[in-house]
């Protein structure tokens, strides 16, 4: 079956080291990944979009590394400080865009 | 900076009841997508239009739920009869192309007594 695996713990990590979150899936063929950011009660905010021939994407703090191969994306803030303090979640899109799916999510806190 | 927008925010309703949910997407935004979204996890889509048209609804509970986008502009979210587990946050995003980013509404939470 179709799955999406996200850390499935919470992430504590220290203000101003590296935090990195996983995203696995099994059984999908993705043209894009895509990570949003949620803080509690609201809907999802857009952080970064990778497509299938990058390896890698950068935003100011953010990277995004996507292998095909091992079926694995990473997301990385560095210098991380308490406001990025938030759940972060991947999703899967398939070429036409017709299927769209979430992982469920890594809450992160940083710790002052 | 546009926004999407919904309404209510928040909606208590009894089983059995109808509720409907309405979402108005960023000016020009052809994708139009619906999502259930229960704590802790992820969001699940329910159904996707471009413009006026469904293009993916498989995940939703037709017998119960519908959704329609008559203009190819706002879209109504209904569900009826509600059930206790409908209880959730429902979510409405639009992006202006297919596999592109989504832009979310605050979402409306539902809880179902």
């Amino acid at each position: 079956s179709q799955k999406i695996e996200q850390n499935s713990e919470a992430l504590n990590i220290q203000e101003g080291k590296t935090a990195t979150l996983t995203c696995n899936y099994t059984n999908y063929s993705p043209a894009y990944l895509q990570w949003y950011r949620q803080d509690p009660g609201r809907g999802p905010v857009f952080l970064l979009l990778i497509r299938e021939n990058e390896k890698e994407k950068r935003k100011e703090r953010l990277k995004v590394t996507f292998d095909t191969t091992l079926k694995q994306s990473l997301f990385h803030i560095t210098a991380s400080q308490p406001a990025d303090s938030a759940t972060y979640l991947c999703a899967l899109s398939t070429n036409t865009g017709n299927q769209f799916y979430f992982g469920t999510g890594t809450s992160l806190t940083v710790i002052p | 900076e546009a926004e999407v927008a919904q309404s209510p925010r928040y909606k208590i309703t009894e089983k059995s009841q109808a509720v409907a949910f309405w979402c108005d997407p960023i000016s020009g935004h052809a994708t139009l997508y619906w999502y259930r979204q229960i704590l802790g996890q992820g969001p699940e889509l329910l159904v996707q239009f471009q413009d006026e048209s469904v293009v993916d609804d498989s995940q939703l509970p037709k017998d119960r739920f519908s959704a329609e986008r008559l203009k190819g502009v706002d879209s109504t979210l209904k569900i009826q009869p509600a059930e206790l587990g409908d209880s959730a946050m429902y979510l409405c995003a639009s992006s202006a192309r297919t596999s592109g980013e989504q832009y979310f509404g605050p979402g409306t939470r539902l809880t179902v007594t």
